[in-house]
């Protein structure tokens, strides 16, 4: 039991569509990132947010967007959605202290895109 | 750019024999290199990690790995293999974005047989 909590755990869109994910951390986690799993791969990094704002980003299009909120809940937005946003993503979050923070992972959301 | 290389997208042992899975990996920097364990419909837990201290690192469950910069590898080992390790691993390693965003491999399944 890791304490972050991912909902839905499974979501089924229609290309072109927009889509929610939502994540809950640990109370006190400054931190949370966003991976996305495709089938048979590593996660990929997408992006990460630290204290409210963007912090670091990956190579994913701005149609991947993301809000940190200060009650520790975090969303993942994806607009436009296409066939290869097919995955499992998963939300990651940790207390930043600059070095050997540790992350605590979510079991994430299977999204399929018909 | 950093990578993580993982050999064999599938290893099989029997239990009781030893479990060993293969990163290298490559950094531009000083790496920080961890190894991540996922069981089915669940999220990524953390095996181990090094972060410049001792070479060989002790893990959760009877896991060792050790880093060899020279070789540039951060293989996974385990003395003796049970049923529950079944599992996949991910080699991970931190990106120059920060220690809590992780370049991970493709994964390696472990599949153990009686």
């Amino acid at each position: 039991e890791t304490g972050v909590t991912q909902s839905p755990t499974h979501l089924i869109k229609t290309r072109g569509q927009q889509v929610t994910l939502r994540c809950s951390s640990q109370s006190g986690h400054n931190t949370v990132s966003w991976y996305q799993q495709a089938l048979g791969q590593g996660p990929q990094f997408i992006f990460q947010y630290y204290r409210e704002e963007e912090n670091g980003r990956g190579n994913f299009p701005p149609r991947f967007s993301g809000l940190q909120f200060p009650n520790y809940s975090s969303e993942l937005n994806v607009n436009a959605l296409e066939l290869d946003d097919s995955a499992l993503y998963l939300c990651a979050s940790s207390f930043s202290t600059g070095g050997n923070e540790k992350l605590f992972f979510g079991s994430g959301t299977q999204l399929s895109v018909l | 750019a950093q990578s993580v290389t993982q050999l064999g997208s599938h290893v099989s042992v029997s239990e009781g024999a030893l479990v060993l899975l293969r990163c290298n990996y490559s950094s531009s920097v000083p790496p920080y290199l961890f190894w991540y364990v996922q069981y089915p419909n669940q999220g990524l837990q953390l095996l181990l990690k090094y972060t410049s201290a001792a070479t060989l690192v002790k893990g959760i469950n009877g896991f060792e790995a050790e880093f060899k910069k020279s070789e540039t590898s951060f293989h996974l080992t385990k003395p003796s293999a049970h049923m529950s390790d079944a599992a996949e691993y991910f080699c991970a390693v931190s990106s120059l974005l920060g220690y809590s965003t992780l370049t991970f491999g493709k994964g390696t399944m472990l599949l153990v047989s009686p």
